[in-house]
C-alpha cells in the first residue's frame, strides 16, 4: 500500500501565478479529504469528497480556490490567482467506513509545502 | 469558543514518566475521536481511536473518553524521546459524516 500520494512535494511561486497541487488517494477509500495547515490556523478543512463527489466545500476560503475529483484516483486543489497569504502546508487525506457509518480515521499524504512570494 | 480546544504547550516530560494530554469538545452529540501524532515537517499519523466512554489501551498509549464532560484524553506510559511531537485531538462533529474537526495541538518534549 503506497499510501496517500501528493505532489509536488514543495511549491514555490509568484503572487498571481495558477498553483496546481494533486492527490492520489488510497485504493477503496471513497473518501478524500483537502486540509491546509498554518502555524496561526491549525489544520482547516478546505473541502472533502465522497465517492467524487463534493460534499462540503465550507471552508473553500474563496473563489480562487478550486477542486476537483474526476475519478476515485485522483483529486487536484487549484488556487487561481495565488496571494502570499495562500502559504501554507496542504494535506490531502482520505479514508473509509464501516458499514454501520462509523468513520475510521484518515491517513495523511505527505503534503505540499505551499510558498507564494 | 472553539470546536475542539487543546493546550498549545509545550508539555515537558521527563523519560519514562507519563505524559497526559487533554481535549475539550463542544458539541455534546459528537460521536467519533481520534488522536493523531505529527512530528516536525511530517504529516499526521494516526495512534488512536476512540468511541465508547471509558479507556482505550494499545501498548503504551491509552485514550479516555468522557461525553458527559466532553473530554478526550491521551495518556503515553513511559515516554521516550521519540515521544516528542505534536499530538492533535480530532473529533467527528454530530451533523457530519465523516469530517474531522481537529484542535490545535498539544507539543511535547520528552526529555532524556
Amino acid at each position: 500500500d503506497a499510501g496517500v500520494i501528493q505532489s509536488p512535494r514543495h511549491e514555490v511561486t509568484e503572487m498571481g501565478q495558477e498553483v496546481t497541487l494533486r492527490c492520489k488517494p488510497i485504493s477503496g477509500h471513497d473518501y478524500l479529504f483537502w486540509y491546509r495547515q498554518t502555524m496561526m490556523r491549525g489544520l482547516e478543512l478546505l473541502i472533502y469528497f465522497n465517492n467524487n463527489v463534493p460534499i462540503d466545500d465550507s471552508g473553500m476560503p474563496e473563489d480562487r480556490f478550486s477542486a476537483k475529483m474526476p475519478n476515485a484516483s485522483f483529486s487536484t486543489l487549484k488556487i487561481q490567482p495565488s496571494e502570499p497569504r495562500d502559504s501554507a502546508v496542504y494535506f490531502c487525506a482520505s479514508s473509509s467506513h464501516a458499514g454501520t457509518g462509523v468513520p475510521y480515521g484518515y491517513t495523511f499524504g505527505s503534503g505540499t509545502r505551499l510558498t507564494v512570494v | 469558543q472553539k470546536e475542539v480546544e487543546q493546550n498549545s504547550g509545550p508539555l515537558s516530560v521527563p523519560e519514562g514518566a507519563i505524559a497526559s494530554l487533554n481535549c475539550t469538545y463542544s458539541d455534546r452529540g459528537s460521536q467519533s475521536f481520534f488522536w493523531y501524532r505529527q512530528y516536525s515537517g511530517k504529516s499526521p499519523e494516526l495512534i488512536m481511536s476512540i468511541y465508547s466512554n471509558g479507556d482505550k489501551e494499545d501498548g503504551r498509549f491509552t485514550a479516555q473518553l468522557n461525553k458527559a464532560s466532553q473530554y478526550v484524553s491521551l495518556l503515553i506510559r513511559d515516554s521516550q524521546p521519540s515521544d516528542s511531537a505534536t499530538y492533535l485531538c480530532a473529533v467527528n462533529p454530530r451533523a457530519a459524516v465523516n469530517k474531522l474537526t481537529f484542535g490545535g495541538g498539544t507539543r511535547v518534549l520528552v526529555k532524556p
